[in-house]
């Protein structure tokens, strides 16, 4: 069964300094797609980033990129030259066939930027 | 940008009543969800929708849920009977296929208090 876990409760940042959250993730199936996504105090669900196991590359988008260790089976969100409006909950989520292609999500890591 | 709509934002309702969630996924996607996330905590995945009939479901979807796409437009959940351990956030979310980099899209939730 398809698992993961994202071990940091809370992370403080300064604003402009870039951080990295941690994603591990657990699975049977050679083909499964990572996600980030970000919450804001007002509840909404935003996608950032998405990462193919099969990808060759790592993903970036803009400010976001993830750090995709397959052998380790990681997929941390380095958010770079944070902004006051990236303080958020922050999902990793996973979709494969071994969990019959829903998308589950961890626990989360509230990230706090400090001005 | 197309966006997934839900209705009410927030549902007040009495324990034992019966409650409907209202969702409108975006027009030309064909998977549909609902999450629920309990205050502050893991986003956890009720039930998916595909081709007019339920694909899964989760243990917590149990015979006082259920779904329905009355009129290719719609996506309802309903809660037969709520108990005080229903108040949650609900989500709805679509995607246009369930593998691959297509992300789910969130509407911005039903906060729902059951007293």
């Amino acid at each position: 069964a398809q698992k993961i876990t994202q071990t940091q409760p809370g992370m403080f940042v300064q604003e402009k300094e870039a951080v990295t959250l941690d994603c591990t993730y657990d699975t049977s199936d050679p083909s499964y797609g990572l996600f980030w996504y970000k919450q804001p105090s007002s509840g909404e669900m935003i996608f950032l980033i998405y990462q193919g196991s099969y990808d060759q590359q790592n993903a970036t988008e803009g400010r976001y990129s993830l750090n995709f260790q397959k052998a380790r089976k990681s997929a941390n969100l380095v958010i770079s030259a944070s902004q006051l409006g990236d303080s958020a909950m922050y999902f990793c989520a996973m979709r494969g066939r071994d969990g019959g292609f829903k998308t589950i999500f961890g626990a989360g890591t509230r990230l706090f930027v400090k001005a | 940008e197309p966006e997934v709509t839900q209705t009410p934002s927030h549902q007040v309702t009495q324990m034992g009543q019966e409650v409907i969630l209202r969702c409108v996924p975006i027009s030309n996607h064909l998977y549909f969800y609902w999450y629920r996330q309990i205050l502050g905590q893991k986003v956890e995945f009720l039930v998916s929708f595909y081709n007019n009939e339920i694909s899964e479901k989760s243990e917590i979807f149990d015979d006082q849920f259920s779904v329905e796409r009355p009129d290719g437009s719609n996506f309802t959940l309903k809660i037969r009977s709520t108990k005080l351990e229903d108040s949650a956030m609900y989500f709805c979310a679509s995607t246009l296929e369930d593998r691959g980099r297509s992300p789910l899209h969130f509407g911005n939730g039903t906060r729902l208090t059951v007293t």
